[in-house]
């Protein structure tokens, strides 16, 4: 099955700064790559999302690059805001037609994001 | 539309019970997926329904089991609860569960099964 590696686990950047988190994944035959944003006590939220016929997607302050030979996708916050601080998780599907049809995400482990002021 | 609705919100159990949770997806979404969070070991996946068959299952023991309803309401079920089973319960609605453009999960609020 898939899977997906998240670095780094931890991230403190200064207000206005930029963070970047990477992952990687196992399964080449992955398409469709979201990220999510966890703030405490709250559900994952989906914030952006690429698919594989493309290598990069913007909105406003957030990007996500795809590099499908080397099999890693990347999340880019420029202009940090303490409001970003949450937990970040990227995510990959592995091979469409699952026995029983149908798929699942697998997520990486997450990256803590604190922006300080 | 209305969101992903999971309840209860908290749950305090005792090792050996068993508890049933509960998840209504978005209306016309019929795949719900099931995911337990924890601080060691991130999202896990449970299982997923689609038409009222689980069609998809992860890496859990047989004391976790679901069912979906005709209405795409969807329950899961730990029997013999353990210490390690404390954890966030999070529901996924989609579509189809085919993360084809436009089907991609929303994510309930989850359950907090705390079990001492």
């Amino acid at each position: 099955g898939e899977n997906v590696e998240q670095h780094p686990s931890t991230l403190s950047v200064q207000e206005g700064d930029s963070a970047v988190i990477k992952c990687t994944y196992s399964d080449s035959a992955s398409n469709y790559f979201p990220w999510y944003k966890q703030e405490l006590g709250k559900r994952p939220q989906l914030i952006i999302d690429i698919r594989s016929n493309v290598g990069e997607k913007k909105d406003q302050r957030i990007a996500v690059t795809l590099n499908k030979t080397a099999k890693h996708f990347s999340l880019h916050i420029t202009e940090t805001q303490p409001e970003d601080s949450a937990v970040y998780f990227c995510a990959a599907p592995g091979s469409q037609g699952q026995p029983g049809g149908g798929n699942k995400l697998t997520f990486g482990t997450g990256t803590q994001l604190k922006v300080e002021l | 539309k209305a969101g992903v609705t999971q309840t209860p919100r908290y749950l305090i159990k005792t090792r050996g019970q068993q508890v049933t949770l509960s998840c209504s997806p978005i209306s016309g979404h019929r795949s719900v997926s099931w995911y337990q969070q924890t601080p060691g070991q991130g999202l896990q996946f449970l299982f997923e329904y689609f038409s009222e068959t689980q069609r998809n299952k992860g890496n859990f023991p047989g004391r976790f089991s679901g069912r979906q309803f005709s209405n795409s309401r969807s329950e899961m079920n730990v029997s013999t609860l353990e210490l390690g089973d404390s954890a966030l319960y999070l529901c996924a609605s989609s579509l189809a569960g085919t993360f084809r453009l436009g089907d991609g999960y929303t994510f309930g609020s989850g359950t907090r099964l705390t079990v001492v």
